[in-house]
């Protein structure tokens, strides 16, 4: 069964730096997200990305974030200078497209992230 | 702004008992309703995407059902098996424009199936 794939699942950074989240959603889907959940809180929305271009951001979606899709099967995350707070598992997730079941979501397995 | 409740926060059970695990939504506007399931230190499973106007939707062992005007969904698992431990996840999108995907999620229900 096609899937989410992402990489590193572990990323290990010093405060301050960058870091780059790569995802490759599934092939014929139009739709890509990015999640993260802090440990021990909900799952919170990101942003959302089609037609190469974003759809809709959070407030947690600042400008230090910034998501790119430079080819036809990767899907980027990067944070330009990361805190402590940007600890969290980041998941990324695609969708078919939008109505019924179109819009059931495949999420990957997550690139937890550590700043240290 | 859409806020997602789920009820217990955890659950413990032998196994074969059937069970429900309930979620309630604040804005009863919603297209449809996504079940989820998360294994410790994994990502999310798509288990079930209600349409709001579907009552309740059936996979295998798993039934939900949606009652939109209540903002009130259930998730019954049947015949409960230590495969099933793991977190349950309600989660709705937010009403029309272009919040298609963008998931309010709630804090989940740990379950735990012993055997």
């Amino acid at each position: 069964e096609p899937e989410v794939t992402q990489t590193p699942s572990h990323q290990v950074t010093q405060m301050g730096q960058e870091v780059i989240l790569r995802c490759v959603p599934i092939s014929n889907h139009l739709y890509f997200y990015w999640y993260r959940q802090i440990l021990g809180q909900k799952v919170e929305f990101l942003v959302s990305f089609y037609n190469n271009e974003i759809s809709e951001k959070s407030e947690i979606f600042d400008d230090q974030f910034s998501v790119e899709r430079p080819d036809g099967s990767n899907f980027t995350l990067k944070i330009r200078s990361t805190k402590l707070e940007d600890s969290a598992m980041y998941f990324c997730a695609s969708a078919i497209g939008r109505g019924s079941a179109n819009e059931k979501l495949f999420f990957g397995s997550g690139t937890q992230l550590s700043v240290l | 702004k859409q806020e997602v409740t789920q009820i217990p926060a955890a659950l413990s059970v032998p196994e074969g008992e059937n069970l429900v695990l309930n979620c309630s939504f604040t804005d009863s506007a919603i297209y449809n309703l996504q079940w989820f399931r998360q294994d410790p230190g994994k990502g999310l499973t798509s288990l079930l995407l209600i349409q709001s106007s579907q009552r309740e939707q059936t996979s295998g062992r798993l039934n939900a059902s949606l009652d939109k005007s209540s903002g009130r969904s259930t998730l019954y698992i049947a015949a409960s098996q230590p495969g099933d431990s793991a977190t349950y996840l309600c989660a709705v999108p937010n009403a029309g424009g272009t919040s298609y995907g963008k998931l309010t999620f709630g804090q989940g229900t740990i379950l735990t199936v012993h055997p």
